[in-house]
């Protein structure tokens, strides 16, 4: 099974409000990198929270890391609908394999 | 600095057929990371080769192979093709420090489709 899970599986918001996406981990882990996808297309990373981190900013966006309860969120503050895209978690052990979640599919609605 | 490529971009065989996909890296990234996108699985880890050796390898069968050359560009191939090997094909470059900082990044990915 994923060793992230998002939450939820799709969200659709107007224009200029904020998106939450949740993700949800099994293990220990290095770090979360959270990536977006456009429809069909390859992924772009967005940011990188390490485990000794608890958030972290990045222009409109906002990941928080809670390690205790295996967990980390991303915030789209006042979203565009170029934000319209596909959001990944994702999760390194050590020097394994990247591994990711099933995605948030966000629609931001004009 | 020119992103990682992929070729071909599209590509429709037959099952039994095998492929051969490949993968540029970022000038100066040694390490180069393959994934399976389909709708139903979502994004599945192939395989992580870094300094032409694989580093990493994930639950696929046998048909499923790459190899990295002396220059990070990277290939896979899948041999004996099944309609379910029908996917987005994803390669990632990374500079290969394993660690905290080791960001992926990604092609456009190659499509390919099974009849």
């Amino acid at each position: 099974s994923q060793q992230g899970e998002e939450d939820p599986q799709a969200l659709s918001i107007q224009e200029g409000e904020n998106a939450t996406m949740n993700c949800s981990y099994k293990t220990s882990i290095n770090n979360l990198q959270w990536y977006r996808q456009n429809s069909g297309r390859g992924l772009v990373h967005l940011i990188l929270i390490r485990s000794n981190e608890r958030e972290k900013h990045s222009g409109r966006l906002r990941v928080t890391l809670d390690t205790s309860k295996k967990s980390s969120s991303l915030l789209i503050t006042a979203s565009r609908a170029a934000d319209t895209a596909s959001y990944f978690c994702a999760t390194r052990i050590g020097a394994q394999k990247l591994v990711f979640g099933q995605g948030t599919r966000l629609t931001i609605n004009p | 600095k020119a992103g990682v490529t992929q070729t071909p971009r599209y590509l429709i065989k037959t099952r039994g057929q095998q492929v051969t996909l490949s993968c540029s890296p970022i000038s100066g990234h040694r390490s180069v990371s393959w994934y399976q996108q389909t709708p139903g699985q979502g994004l599945q880890f192939l395989f992580e080769y870094f300094s032409e050796t694989q580093r990493n390898k994930g639950n696929f069968p046998g048909r499923f192979s790459g190899r990295q050359f002396s220059n990070s560009r990277s290939e896979m191939n899948v041999s004996t093709l099944e309609l379910g090997d029908s996917a987005l094909y994803l390669c990632a470059s990374s500079s290969g420090l394993a660690g905290s900082t080791d960001t992926q990044y990604f092609g456009p990915g190659t499509r390919l489709t099974v009849l």
